[in-house]
């Protein structure tokens, strides 16, 4: 089992649309970290988070330290916002990042 | 301010050759650190520095080393390339292993 495991693996989705992309992880964390990848390879870091929620324009983040478990929420989606969504725990135990495998996300007009 | 910088953009090297990877920090950041993405096995930690100190170190062979400089940019190195070293090299820079990264654009490696 991946340490860190990410849901759905893909994802299409109308414009407008509410959308959740779930994070869970296995090992002790210093923070968690959502990151966006558009084609062509460029990451964007979206959020770090080591508790409670954060917001930014239509994303949303929160984390749940007790079930060791995160979403990413994006609200009235846009074609703009298709691309692979990645969530990464901070290892605790030293500046090592874990990587989930990845949400690939498109949102047709 | 500019962002991470990594040269060159794109490799083709040979099986059993070496190659290096550059990358220039956020100027004014400390922490820099390495990442393999394959289509296979996604993102991967390489190792992470600080202050020119490596604090943290993935799960790869030692063929993969890396060095960070007095003015916070780093270098890694693959020596003796096999095929499997085909990759999007990636890097990172932050205040400190707590701040939000800064990714470069990557060096695309393709070991023939």
């Amino acid at each position: 089992k991946n340490e860190v495991e990410q849901s759905p693996q893909n994802l299409t989705a109308q414009e407008g649309e509410f959308i959740t992309i779930n994070c869970s992880y296995s090992v002790g964390i210093s923070a968690l970290h959502w990151l966006q990848q558009h084609p062509g390879g460029g990451i964007v870091s979206l959020f770090m988070l080591s508790s409670g929620k954060k917001k930014h324009g239509r994303l949303i983040a929160t984390i749940n330290i007790q079930e060791k478990h995160s979403s990413l929420h994006i609200t009235a989606s846009h074609p703009r916002d298709s691309a692979v969504y990645i969530c990464a725990a901070l290892s605790e135990y030293g500046n090592k990042l874990v990587f989930g495998a990845g949400t690939i996300l498109r949102v047709k007009s | 301010k500019a962002g991470v910088t990594q040269t060159p953009r794109y490799l083709i090297k040979t099986r059993g050759q070496q190659v290096t990877l550059s990358c220039s920090p956020i100027s004014g950041h400390r922490s820099v650190s390495w990442y393999q993405q394959t289509p296979g096995q996604g993102l991967q930690f390489l190792f992470e520095y600080f202050s020119e100190t490596q604090r943290n170190k993935g799960n790869f062979p030692g063929r993969f080393s890396g060095r960070q400089f007095s003015n916070s940019r780093s270098e890694m190195n693959v020596s003796t390339l096999e095929l499997g070293d085909s990759a999007l090299y990636l890097c990172a820079s932050s205040l400190t292993y707590l701040s939000p990264l800064h990714f470069g654009n990557g060096t695309r490696l393709t070991v023939t």
